[in-house]
């Protein structure tokens, strides 16, 4: 079955420190994985998208990272600022599909100054 | 550029009744989805369009209708509300499939009591 779970499910730092969030998926034939921004109340806003020959892709502070080979993908926030308290979502595309994203149930994440 | 838009924004419906959530995008894309989020999930697609008076079925298309008339507009419909479609909604739309952006707009969150 197709599934991303992402780790940990909710995570506070304090503001200008850097943290880690993970994702694992079993999803295949693999197609890309993006990471997605949801603060609350609002729609996700897309950070990054990275295809199978990519391993690291940066936004700003953001820095995604692949392993295609194990299946596992991080975000990397470097210097937190309070508003990257949102929840981070990781998402996997399976090869050939049209529409059915496979999303992560996302990772909290507050900043507190 | 608005990009998507979505309305209402809230709702509440008794059960049984019905209504209709409309999403627009100004960006020209062919492909337009409708998501439900529910605490503690990931997003589950319910039902996208891949052009113009195109639809089709997605994770969780029970209980929903969907119509493409024009480009830029994708209407997600419930016939018979039920509490069980108590959730946050999400439009969303994208040039194309595989690596292609998918725009997200801002909610609907329905209640249904």
């Amino acid at each position: 079955k197709n599934q991303v779970e992402q780790s940990p499910q909710s995570l506070i730092i304090l503001e200008g420190k850097n943290c880690t969030l993970q994702c694992n998926y079993t999803v295949s034939p693999f197609s890309n994985l993006r990471w997605y921004k949801q603060d609350t109340g609002r729609g996700p806003v897309s950070l990054t998208i990275m295809t199978f020959s990519e391993n690291t892709k940066s936004n700003g502070r953001y820095t995604a990272t692949l392993d295609a080979d194990t299946k596992q993908s991080s975000l990397h926030i470097t210097a937190s600022q309070l508003s990257d308290s949102a929840s981070y979502i990781c998402v996997v595309s399976p090869g050939g599909s049209q529409g059915n994203l496979i999303f992560g149930k996302g990772t909290k994440l507050s900043v507190k100054p | 550029n608005a990009g998507v838009t979505q309305t209402p924004k809230f709702r509440v419906l008794k059960t049984g009744q019905s209504m209709t959530l409309l999403c627009a995008q100004d960006m020209n894309h062919e492909y337009m989805y409708w998501y439900r989020q529910d605490p503690g999930m990931g997003l589950r697609l319910i039902h996208y369009s891949v052009g113009e008076g195109t639809t089709a079925k997605g994770e969780v298309p029970d209980g929903y209708n969907v119509s493409r008339l024009k480009k830029q507009n994708f209407l997600l419909g419930l016939e018979s509300a039920a509490p069980s479609q108590t959730s946050v909604y999400f439009c969303a739309s994208s040039s194309g499939q595989g690596a292609w952006e998918q725009y997200f707009g801002p909610g609907t969150r329905l209640t249904v009591t």
